[in-house]
């Protein structure tokens, strides 16, 4: 069965520059989700989807970022521009539903803004 | 403000005995919780679950205890063995999101 899938894995970029990462959820799960993981504040959500839809976008820290999910297999999130203190890792994750099903998460995206 | 709490960083145990894995919460809504494994450079893995409804659940040698009235909830790996060294999260849900606590990393020493 295949997982989550993010690409890239890592990504080295100069600030200022638009960094978009990508996720496929697992094949029928309808909820997906986009974590980040950094030292200082843990894993926190940014944002998720439910059937393509955003639900609920209060964790993302500025205008700067943004998501899309414009079908079932696929979603980005976009940075532009980035700067520094955005690196961290980016996890995404799928589930069933948004009822009490585990979310399944991705290998994740190290993203690192020099 | 920090709604889902794990206390020790770390823990080191030997193999063969329990590890016991403590997580506390503060939002009384959380009505689903969740032990997630980590290891370096790979994305969290679920390991098992319980409803608030619930105060146990197995799932071969791993054991969550859920104590609604003292909102605490541990993990129990018997016997532990060293491919369970990783880091743990804990998770809780309420409003449709997960709450992470910021880990433990067990080591499990031979």
């Amino acid at each position: 069965d295949a997982g989550v899938i993010q690409s890239p894995r890592h990504e080295v970029t100069e600030m200022g520059q638009e960094v978009t990462l990508r996720c496929k959820p697992i094949s029928g799960h309808n909820s997906l989700f986009w974590y980040r993981q950094t030292m200082m504040r843990g894993l926190e959500l940014l944002i998720y989807f439910n059937n393509n839809v955003p639900i609920d976008d209060s964790g993302m820290p500025e205008d700067r970022f943004s998501a899309k999910m414009p079908n079932a297999s696929f979603s980005t999130l976009k940075i532009q521009p980035s700067e520094p203190r955005d690196s961290a890792v980016y996890f995404c994750a799928s589930s069933w539903d948004l009822s009490n099903q585990p979310q399944h998460f991705g290998d994740g995206t190290r993203l690192s803004i020099l | 403000d920090q709604q889902v709490k794990q206390n020790s960083p770390s823990l080191s145990v030997q193999e063969g005995r329990i590890s016991i894995l403590n997580c506390d919460y503060t939002n009384s809504m959380f009505d689903y919780f969740l032990w997630y494994k980590k290891y370096p450079a790979e994305g969290p893995t679920f390991l098992i679950s319980i409803s608030s409804i619930k105060d146990k659940n197995e799932d071969g040698r791993f054991t969550v205890f859920l104590n609604k009235s003292a909102k605490h909830l541990s993990l129990h790996i018997v016997p532990s063995q060293p491919g369970d060294s990783a880091v743990y999260f804990c998770a809780a849900k309420g409003a449709q999101k997960l709450v992470f606590g910021q880990g433990t990393r067990l080591t499990i020493n031979p």
